[in-house]
């Protein structure tokens, strides 16, 4: 594809449901990154994928955020029992391989009611 | 604990001045500090960046300049437009690509 595709791009949901947010990195990309934008805020790291696996979920805030990617391209972000404070816009990212320019998806705005 | 600390968190210049945004680390294992550019509804989209080992890099109106020994880097927008009105981040990479932000900066360019 032209570039990292998101979606939802807006998503509205209650407290307490799960929501699952998906990304398409650009074709070929092998590194894989979810970001955390709160309003006004800066970007928190998240999850890192390199292929299918994870060498870095550091950032993951809580046992109720999980991640995963299949076949080295599409991953999905997971939010259980979703809480107001979880509300952010979520950013994908991916790059051709680690170490090198990452490309910024538009994001998922999450809002949690 | 925030790991870049950028300033101000906003600025006003004319059309033509020059928006000065000033971030410092602290991990000396950052190896490559990018800045980013953002719109309102967009992604973060790579503006310039800078490796430790220059002190400077220049990109169209865009410089960063760098001071190792400080800690500290810097974006200078120069002749300033308009259409330069957005917010910039800055950051810093480990091993992995993962990239710490800083703040942010929200900038209006007044015409």
């Amino acid at each position: 594809g032209a570039g990292v595709s998101q979606s939802p791009s807006n998503k509205v949901t209650e407290k307490g449901k799960d929501v699952e947010l998906r990304c398409d990195p650009i074709s070929g990309h092998t590194a894989l990154y979810w970001y955390r934008q709160s309003l006004g805020q800066g970007l928190e790291f998240l999850i890192y994928f390199q292929g299918n696996s994870a060498p870095d979920k550091s950032g993951l805030p809580s046992d109720r955020f999980s991640a995963e990617r299949t076949g080295g391209s599409v991953s999905t972000l997971t939010i259980q029992r979703t809480q107001q404070e979880d509300s952010a816009v979520y950013l994908c990212a991916s790059s051709p391989q680690a170490n090198t320019e990452a490309f910024f998806g538009q994001g998922t705005r999450l809002t949690v009611v | 604990q925030q790991q870049v600390k950028q300033s101000p968190q906003s600025l006003i210049v004319q059309k033509g001045g020059i928006p000065i945004i000033n971030c410092a680390y602290e991990n000396t294992a950052f190896d490559y500090f990018p800045w980013y550019q953002q719109f309102p509804g967009k992604g973060p989209a790579l503006l310039i960046a800078i490796r430790p080992d220059v002190s400077e890099k220049k990109e169209g109106r865009f410089t960063i300049s760098f001071n190792k020994s400080a800690k500290q880097f810097s974006l200078h927008i120069m002749d300033s437009q308009p259409g330069d009105s957005a917010t910039y981040f800055c950051a810093a990479r480990t091993a992995g690509n993962k990239l710490t932000f800083g703040g942010g900066t929200r900038v209006l360019v007044k015409p």
